[in-house]
Order: structure tokens, then C-alpha cells, then sequence
């Protein structure tokens, strides 16, 4: 069983691109969570989604950032007009339902010129 | 809101040395309690985890945990560390009345000197 799956695992982009970061859960888990790691500080809860639904989006800002979970296809969190501030490392998580332990993948580390 | 502290961001270690690291919460109903690890490079992976029963948890390569009620805190311990422990740390912590979001400290990172 493979596990949580996230890419590209590096980003660059230049300020005011927009930039997308996929993940595929692990097999049979159908909740989805992103955090943030910001640089000398601990994960920050992003946003909880189930399929096609988002159940908690309190740790989004309110602005540029969105995510969704298709019924088909990987998680994707989005940000748009991307700023210096952006740079940190996202991972994504994913449980099967019922279950408070979270798996988490590798982390995309996106990286803002 | 639950939070989650922990109290040493860098440690260092010899070889064969006791561990130790501490992470208390504050959170007024009943939660589940994690701790994960980072190795150089990787991605979190869980250690061991608390959800009820047996307050001494014991996880994988060799660590264990006492989560305390009365002091809100789950540290970490092992007894003989080695090179390759030498990762981050994250104590965790979800309410277990409500959805699976979780608050995770800042993180202790332990350097073992061989």
C-alpha cells in the first residue's frame, strides 16, 4: 500500500505565479488535510477535506489560497499571485474515515523567488 | 482552543544517552495525543499514539510515552538514543470529541553525537 503521495516535492516560482500542489492519498482513506510548515515553526492546520467537500477551511488565509478534493483525482491546493511569505513546506495528510491517526506524505517545498 | 507546547527546540545528545522531551496541552476535554518524527529530508512518520487506556505508550524503535492527565503532558522518553535518532520531533495533539484536526507543537530538534 503505497503511501500519501504529494507533488511536485520542489516548487519555484516567481511572485505573482500561481502555484498548485498536488496529493493522492493513501488507498481507501477518503479524508484529506493540508498543513504548513513555516521555517523554525511547527505545522499549522490549513484545511480538512472529504471527497468533494470541505469540512474546515479556519486555517486558510482568506485570500489567493484554495483546495479542493475531486471525486476523482489527487488533492490540490492552490495559491494564487503567490508572495515571498508563501515560501514553507506543505504536506498533506490523509486518514480513512473514523480514524484519528493521520498519514502524512512528503511535503512539497515551495519556494518563492 | 487546544495548544500544544514544547519546551526544548534543540537538544543534544551523546550516544547511548537518556532522552527525554517534554510537550504539555492545554485542552479542556478529552484529546488524543501523538508523537511524530522527521529524519533529514523525510516526511512525518507517527511514533507511537495515546488514545485511551494504559497511560505508558510504546512505540516504535525503541520510545515511549506517559501522557499525565493531572500535568496535560505526553513527554517522550528513550533510554539509550542512537546516531540515528538524530530527527525532529512533534508532539500532536486532536480532540477526540470532534473532527481529526490537529495541533501540533513547534517541534524539539534532537542532534546525537556519536
Amino acid at each position: 500500500n503505497a503511501g500519501v503521495m504529494q507533488n511536485p516535492r520542489h516548487l519555484v516560482r516567481r511572485r505573482g505565479q500561481e502555484a498548485r500542489l498536488r496529493c493522492s492519498p493513501m488507498k481507501g482513506h477518503s479524508h484529506v488535510y493540508w498543513y504548513r510548515q513555516l521555517p523554525e515553526e511547527g505545522l499549522k492546520f490549513m484545511v480538512y477535506l472529504q471527497k468533494e467537500n470541505i469540512i474546515d477551511e479556519s486555517g486558510m488565509p482568506k485570500e489567493r489560497f484554495s483546495a479542493e478534493f475531486p471525486k476523482e483525482g489527487p488533492s490540490i491546493l492552490r495559491i494564487q499571485q503567490v508572495v515571498r511569505g508563501d515560501s514553507a513546506a506543505y504536506f498533506c495528510a490523509s486518514s480513512p474515515p473514523l480514524e484519528d491517526t493521520q498519514y502524512f506524505g512528503p511535503g512539497t517545498r515551495l519556494t518563492v523567488l | 482552543a487546544q495548544s500544544v507546547s514544547q519546551h526544548n527546540h534543540h537538544v543534544i545528545l551523546s550516544e547511548a544517552a537518556s532522552l527525554e522531551l517534554g510537550c504539555n496541552y492545554s485542552y479542556g476535554g478529552t484529546v488524543n495525543l501523538f508523537w511524530y518524527v522527521q529524519y533529514p529530508g523525510q516526511h512525518l512518520q507517527l511514533l507511537l499514539k495515546y488514545f485511551s487506556g494504559d497511560p505508558l505508550v510504546k512505540g516504535i524503535k525503541g520510545f515511549e510515552a506517559e501522557f499525565i492527565k493531572s500535568k496535560f503532558s505526553f513527554n517522550l522518553r528513550k533510554p539509550s538514543v542512537q546516531w540515528s535518532d538524530t530527527a525532529e520531533y512533534f508532539c500532536a495533539v486532536i480532540d477526540s470529541g470532534g473532527y481529526q484536526k490537529v495541533t501540533f507543537g513547534t517541534g524539539t530538534k534532537l542532534q546525537v553525537i556519536p
